[in-house]
């Protein structure tokens, strides 16, 4: 069985790049979550996908876009990129939205 | 709205010393709850959980109550190891599942 796995690890981008950023979920599991680490600080939740729909939005911008694939692995987009979308872009898979979630290990994305 | 706060860091122990984070919630409803470990430069790894009120959540000699009546869910552990040293998050996600929703971490040093 494997983990949640996510790539790349590290990326460097312009202001203003467009940047996709992809998950692959654990096995049996159909949800997928995203969350943004800034610095020193806890996660904070993007979106969830529930079987190739949205299934819940936190407080970010539409330039934050997401997919879900008949594999349930995922995507995560961000058009026109700002120095404070700099973090740490986690993701986290789990059998249902209620249940624990299971973390990659992250991609870190510095916005220069 | 669903909120987690912790006890500010950064906390620093000699080894074999009592640890104890503090995490108290507000929800509506019965959230589960969580306390999740960040290790440096990496993504997060689920330590415990406790679903219900008065569960007791174990893992690698950590331990956390469920308590209803005081909306907390305290980190404990008798003797912490120099590998203990990372990043602790408490964390719920509501009854109507969803979202994580984590508390700003706490960093634990542990000296020798």
């Amino acid at each position: 069985e494997t983990g949640v796995t996510q790539s790349p690890t590290h990326l460097i981008k312009t202001r203003g790049q467009q940047v996709t950023l992809r998950c692959s979920s654990q096995s049996g599991h159909n949800t997928v979550s995203w969350y943004q680490q800034a610095l020193g600080q806890g996660p904070q939740f993007i979106f969830q996908y529930y079987r190739e729909e949205e299934n819940g939005r936190g407080n970010f911008p539409p330039r934050f876009s997401g997919l879900q694939f008949p594999n349930y692995s995922s995507e995560l987009n961000v058009n026109a990129l700002e120095l404070d979308d700099s973090a740490l872009y986690l993701c986290a898979s789990s059998e249902r939205g209620d249940t624990e979630a299971f973390f990659g290990q992250g991609t870190r994305l510095t916005v220069v | 709205g669903n909120s987690v706060t912790q006890m500010e860091g950064p906390v620093t122990l000699s080894e074999e010393a009592f640890l104890t984070i503090n995490c108290t919630y507000t929800a509506t409803g019965y959230p589960s709850l969580f306390w999740y470990v960040q290790y440096p430069g990496e993504g997060l790894q689920l330590l415990l959980k406790a679903t219900k009120a008065d569960d007791k959540g174990s893992n690698k000699g950590f331990e956390a109550t469920y308590r209803k009546e005081t909306t907390s869910f305290h980190l404990e552990k008798g003797s912490v190891q120099v590998s203990d040293s990372a990043v602790y998050f408490c964390a719920l996600i509501s009854y109507q599942g969803g979202k994580l929703i984590f508390g700003q971490g706490t960093e634990l040093s542990v000296k020798p």
